[in-house]
């Protein structure tokens, strides 16, 4: 079974300063997808980026990167210059690669609330 | 393109009675799902649907009920709501586009309360 640990319940970080989110899982299958979401207040999940995990790359999206350890089953989550918009929820998620039922089907963490201070 | 469309956002219900929250997706999209998502924890996927007449249950599904009679749609029930279903629901469609991608879009949930 897939597992997502996410062991930060806070983190607080100031203004312009760059915040590192841990996310690490476990699973068996060779091909599988990791995800980051944001859930501001307002309650919608903002989907944020996405590694592969035959993707070479640590996955880019703006200010936010994705650094994939594949040995160390880690895949968190970098946000640089945080801004005060950037204060929400954060999930780390993750889907098996084979297509199929379970290849839609995400398994979430519990979550990291990041507060930006000015 | 309204994307995953969710109704109703808000409800409040009282114990027993029945109740259906509505999915609708307008991208063709052949897989859709159901989650709920309690307070400290992340989203638990209820069930799932791989194409229209086929649904599977996920991690939580007792007390609900699936159907997907048409490709767009994937309504979920709750039969006799109980306190333990308050909950925030999200609905999600997605397709196969290899390992590669995000092909996952969420709706904007439903606030489920049950008194």
């Amino acid at each position: 079974a897939q597992k997502i640990t996410q062991t930060q319940p806070g983190m607080f970080v100031q203004e312009k300063e760059a915040v590192t989110l841990d996310c690490t899982y476990d699973t068996s299958d060779q091909s599988y997808g990791l995800f980051w979401y944001k859930q501001p207040s307002s309650g919608e999940m903002i989907f944020l980026i996405y590694q592969g995990s035959y993707d070479e790359q640590n996955a880019t999206e703006g200010r936010y990167s994705l650094n994939f350890q594949k040995a160390r089953k880690s895949a968190n989550l970098v946000i640089s210059a945080s801004q005060l918009g950037d204060s929400a929820m954060y999930f780390c998620a993750m889907r098996e690669g084979r297509r199929g039922g379970s290849n839609y089907k995400l398994t979430f963490g519990k979550g990291t609330l990041l507060t930006v201070n000015p | 393109n309204a994307g995953v469309t969710q109704t109703p956002k808000f409800q409040v219900l009282k114990t027993g009675q029945s109740m259906t929250l509505q999915c609708a997706q307008d991208m063709n999209h052949e897989y859709m799902s159901w989650y709920r998502q309690d307070p400290g924890m992340g989203l638990r996927l209820i069930h799932y649907s791989v194409g229209a007449g086929i649904t599977d249950q996920g991690e939580v599904p007792n007390g609900y009920n699936v159907s997907r009679s048409t490709t767009e749609d994937f309504p979920l029930r709750l039969l006799s709501a109980a306190p333990s279903q308050t909950s925030v629901y999200f609905c999600a469609s997605s397709y196969w586009a290899g390992s590669s991608g995000n092909t996952i879009y969420f709706g904007e949930g439903s606030w489920l309360t049950v008194v």
